[in-house]
């Protein structure tokens, strides 16, 4: 099982659809966990953190799921502009720089 | 604010030819700095990271070297380049302490002929 995975999409979504994707991690002691959006051909760009209770960012809600093990990012009302390949990273081991694990990505595309 | 640059931004090279790529980060003192590699679609992978001046730590065997000669720059290189280095190549930091998240650059897309 890989230490972070993510279904690869693509997610094929109507402008102004609710749209929600997870993140699954394998390490139960996992630290820390952020999502990213990396637009075609570009570097990753910090999108938010994922915090134990939850936290939102305008339309992006980000949930952490311990018992479950998954964050998940739920995108309100969406735009053209939120078409991206969304990366969530899992932090495993606290200060630790080699255990930051990127997922593969899903790739989201909002249709006019 | 900090901000982080990376150079070239494209480059092309024939197999078995040196590689040289800059990273250097403004705004910020004793960042952790890193290498990654992307293929194209495909995940991220961590080539290098270091917590300090001369203290770099490899997650891949390969035939690329990394060196941070200053606390803010942090260097990639390679003696001669395979067809398989082809890829996309992100310099990021983060600040050091906690679990904090990683701000990228703008990449090196490295083509190997």
């Amino acid at each position: 099982r890989k230490e972070v995975e993510q279904d690869p999409g693509p997610f094929n979504v109507p402008e102004g659809a609710t749209v929600a994707f997870n993140c699954t991690y394998s390490n139960s002691a996992s630290q820390s966990f952020f999502w990213y959006r990396q637009d075609c051909r570009k570097e990753p760009k910090l999108l938010m953190s994922v915090y134990s209770s939850g936290n939102e960012d305008g339309r992006f809600t980000a949930q952490l799921n311990r018992a479950s093990q998954y964050i998940s990012l739920l995108i309100r009302d969406s735009k053209l502009s939120d078409s991206a390949t969304y990366l969530c990273v899992v932090n495993s081991v606290y200060s630790s720089a080699s255990k930051i694990i990127f997922g593969s990505g899903t790739r989201l595309s909002i249709r006019p | 604010s900090q901000t982080i640059h990376q150079w070239p931004a494209t480059l092309v090279q024939p197999v078995g030819s040196p590689l040289s790529l800059e990273c250097t980060v403004e705004g910020t003192s004793n960042p952790n700095l890193y290498w990654y590699r992307q293929a194209a679609g495909r995940g991220l992978q961590l080539l290098f990271y270091s917590v300090g001046i001369g203290q770099i730590s490899s997650e891949v065997p390969q035939n690329l070297s990394a060196s941070r000669p200053q606390d803010r720059q942090f260097i990639l290189s390679s003696k001669k380049l395979l067809l398989s280095d082809s890829g996309f190549y992100l310099c990021a930091w983060s600040y050091r302490v906690g679990n904090q998240p990683q701000h990228f650059g703008d990449g090196t897309r490295l083509s190997i002929l």
